[in-house]
């Protein structure tokens, strides 16, 4: 079945740090792949997404690259700020399917 | 800019009892899912509504579990004597239809949490 893996929280970072948070994904066939933002007391919100392999999908200073070879979706941020506190899902979505989310990533920016 | 709702956004029952939640969809969103989120887990994948029509069930939404969309606009989900198990967040989202289910973007409600005493 599928299934998405994120490194465990919470990561906490200086604020200008380099921000990545690792996802690696099992599915079969070419799922697409996505970064949800979860911050406190809100929805979930679409961050990023990528359709294909070796697409690159960016937002707000964030990327992530599909990598079919090593089947990963790895966040990063050059230089992040307070205000990216948040909870980081990785999910993936494939044909018929429905959403299947890693378990989150809770990052702490301190000032 | 109206996004999805959800009321309420907070929900205390006693085990047994019956709770509902609503969801308003954004407006010409025909798609509509309802997830489950417990604490430190990602979002889990309850149904899925497609204007009016229910067309996916998980084998997460036990017989206790209904769902309705009546006029494939707002949704309720309706749990029947709760249980200390189902305390989690109940997150309602939507989608534009005219794009694969594969790529499309959800929009996310708050959610609704719900404690089950």
């Amino acid at each position: 079945g599928n299934s998405v893996t994120q490194m465990e929280g919470p990561v906490t970072l200086s604020e200008e740090a380099f921000l990545t948070i690792n996802c690696t994904y099992t599915a079969t066939g070419y799922p697409s792949l996505f970064w949800y933002v979860q911050y406190p007391g809100e929805g979930l919100q679409l961050l990023l997404k990528a359709t294909k392999a070796d697409d690159k999908g960016s937002n707000k200073g964030f990327e992530a690259t599909y990598r079919k070879e090593t089947t990963s979706f790895h966040l990063e941020k050059g230089s992040v700020q307070v205000s990216d506190s948040a909870v980081y899902f990785c999910a993936l979505k494939n044909y018929g399917q429905n959403f299947v989310f890693g378990p989150g990533t809770r990052l702490s920016v301190l000032p | 800019d109206t996004g999805v709702s959800q009321d309420p956004r907070h929900k205390i029952t006693k085990r047994g009892q019956n709770v509902t939640f609503r969801c308003d969809p954004i407006s010409e969103h025909n798609r509509l899912y309802w997830y489950r989120q417990t604490l430190g887990q990602g979002p889990e994948f309850l149904t899925y509504f497609q204007n009016e029509a229910q067309l996916e069930k998980s084998r997460l939404l036990s017989d206790r579990f209904s769902a309705e969309r009546p006029k494939g606009s707002f949704s309720t989900l309706e749990i029947q004597r709760t249980e200390q198990g189902d305390s989690a967040m109940y997150l309602c989202a939507s989608s534009l239809g005219g794009t694969t289910r594969r790529e499309e973007t959800q929009y996310f409600g708050p959610g609704t949490r719900l404690l089950v005493l």
